[in-house]
């Protein structure tokens, strides 16, 4: 059974600090993985999309890495702002069982400013 | 394209009571999810369509829980009998059936048992 673990659970960081959020998955057999932004009450955004064949991915401020074979992922966030603030949620595809995604329990960042 | 549209936003319910819960998806995604949502915790899967047929349900749907797609459009979750532990946020995703595309979200129903 797929297993997603997100650390730390809560990061608190001054405004302009580079920041990485870390993601890890016990079954390598992913078809890719996703980068998820919530913010309180609210849906899922998606902020990057890893295919399995890929190494990394970016948008911005964000740089998202992926080693399929040692099930980690990280998220890098440049130049930290106060709009930064909210849950980040990692996720994987299965590559069986209709390919759901499975998420972690998420990262909870808050900025200072 | 609106999004994946989810309605009601918020409802509260008294216990032994029946809700249900709507999802439009995305007008060409014929994958559909729901998830549920309890806070400080990820999304967890609940069901999942491929056009009108449920494909997968979780160990978490029990009997009380239902959910359709009755034309390969829009969605429908019921769940009979409300208990104070199905309180959470009930989500709902769309996508193509391109397995490496993005799933995308709607804002969610939150649902509180009194």
């Amino acid at each position: 059974k797929q297993e997603v673990t997100q650390i730390p659970a809560a990061l608190s960081v001054p405004e302009g600090e580079n920041l990485v959020l870390n993601c890890s998955f016990t079954d390598s057999a992913i078809y890719n993985l996703q980068w998820f932004r919530q913010d309180p009450g609210k849906g899922l955004t998606s902020l990057l999309l890893i295919q399995s064949s890929q190494r990394e991915q970016t948008s911005g401020r964000l740089n998202a890495s992926l080693d399929k074979s040692s099930g980690r992922s990280t998220l890098y966030i440049a130049a930290s702002q106060p709009g930064d603030s909210a849950t980040y949620l990692c996720a994987v595809r299965q590559e069986t069982g209709g390919f759901k995604t499975i998420f972690g329990a998420g990262t909870r960042l808050f900025v200072k400013a | 394209d609106t999004g994946v549209s989810q309605n009601p936003r918020h409802k509260i319910t008294k216990r032994g009571q029946n809700v249900t819960f709507r999802c439009d998806p995305i007008s060409e995604h014929n994958r559909l999810y729901w998830y549920r949502q309890t806070l400080g915790q990820g999304p967890e899967f609940l069901t999942y369509f491929q056009n009108e047929a449920q494909l997968e349900k979780s160990r978490l749907l029990s009997d009380r829980f239902s959910a359709e797609r009755p034309k390969g459009s829009f969605s429908t979750l019921e769940i009979q009998r409300t208990e104070q532990g199905d309180s959470a946020m009930y989500l709902c995703a769309s996508r193509t059936g391109t397995a490496g595309n993005t799933i995308y979200f709607g804002e969610g129903s939150w649902l509180t048992v009194v």
